[in-house]
């Protein structure tokens, strides 16, 4: 498909574990943006990338969260020793410029037990 | 206090009902964008916009920037209307900051 594409689409997983999830960004879009939402709330900004370069990482909660983009297409979120509190919705939309409209994938909702 | 606040929070219609969702802001902002998203959390961008209005198909949003306002007004509304929407403001870096979102469902 030609959409923003999350990987997985769920995932559960015991506190204390370490979780990936991935994004692929529409073909040709240099910015990629990573959000979380927990329930009841609007989209929360994590990170956002231009090209491979972390252009903006405040909204990173605490060093156990991390996100790379090496080649500047897809992008995975790493968060360590997972705690209760990182259950959330992580959406991730990418534009093909910084100053365009995002668009954005279905999530991966993540459940941490 | 949040920097994006919208109202109402929650809205039920009847098929056929004129709709607005009101947006307001206490920061500078460089555009303004409406969302909508459905149950199962997938969310579309509907409209971008920096001043004035815009018009696609039954939806209109409007943004006054000295009063730091938006509205997204939806005519003719359609139970497939029902889902949450919610505005979102760009800042300089181009992150979003989001409102919570308006929750509408329209009744046939």
């Amino acid at each position: 498909g030609a959409g923003v594409s999350q990987t997985p689409s769920n995932k559960v997983t015991e506190k204390g574990k370490y979780v990936e999830l991935r994004c692929d960004p529409i073909s040709g879009h240099t910015a990629l943006y990573w959000y979380r939402q927990s329930l009841g709330q609007g989209p929360e900004f994590l990170i956002y990338f231009q090209g491979t370069g972390a252009a903006d990482d405040s909204g990173l909660p605490n060093d156990r969260f991390f996100a790379v983009r090496p080649e500047g297409s897809v992008s995975t979120l790493k968060i360590q020793r997972t705690e209760r509190g990182d259950s959330a919705v992580y959406l991730c939309a990418s534009s093909p410029d910084i100053g365009q409209p995002q668009h954005f994938g279905d999530g991966t909702r993540l459940s941490i037990l | 206090k949040n920097e994006v606040e919208q109202s109402p929070q929650n809205l039920t219609a009847q098929e056929g009902e004129f709709i607005t969702i009101n947006c307001s802001y206490s920061v500078g902002i460089s555009a303004l964008h409406w969302l909508q998203q459905h149950p199962g959390g997938g969310i579309v961008s509907l409209f971008m916009l920096s001043s004035g209005k815009k018009k696609h198909g039954r939806l209109i949003a409007t943004i006054n920037i000295q009063e730091k306002h938006s509205s997204l007004h939806i005519t003719a509304s359609h139970p497939r209307d029902s889902a949450v929407y919610i505005c979102a403001v760009r800042r300089g870096t181009d992150k979003l900051i989001f409102g919570t979102g308006t929750r509408l469902q329209v009744f046939p």
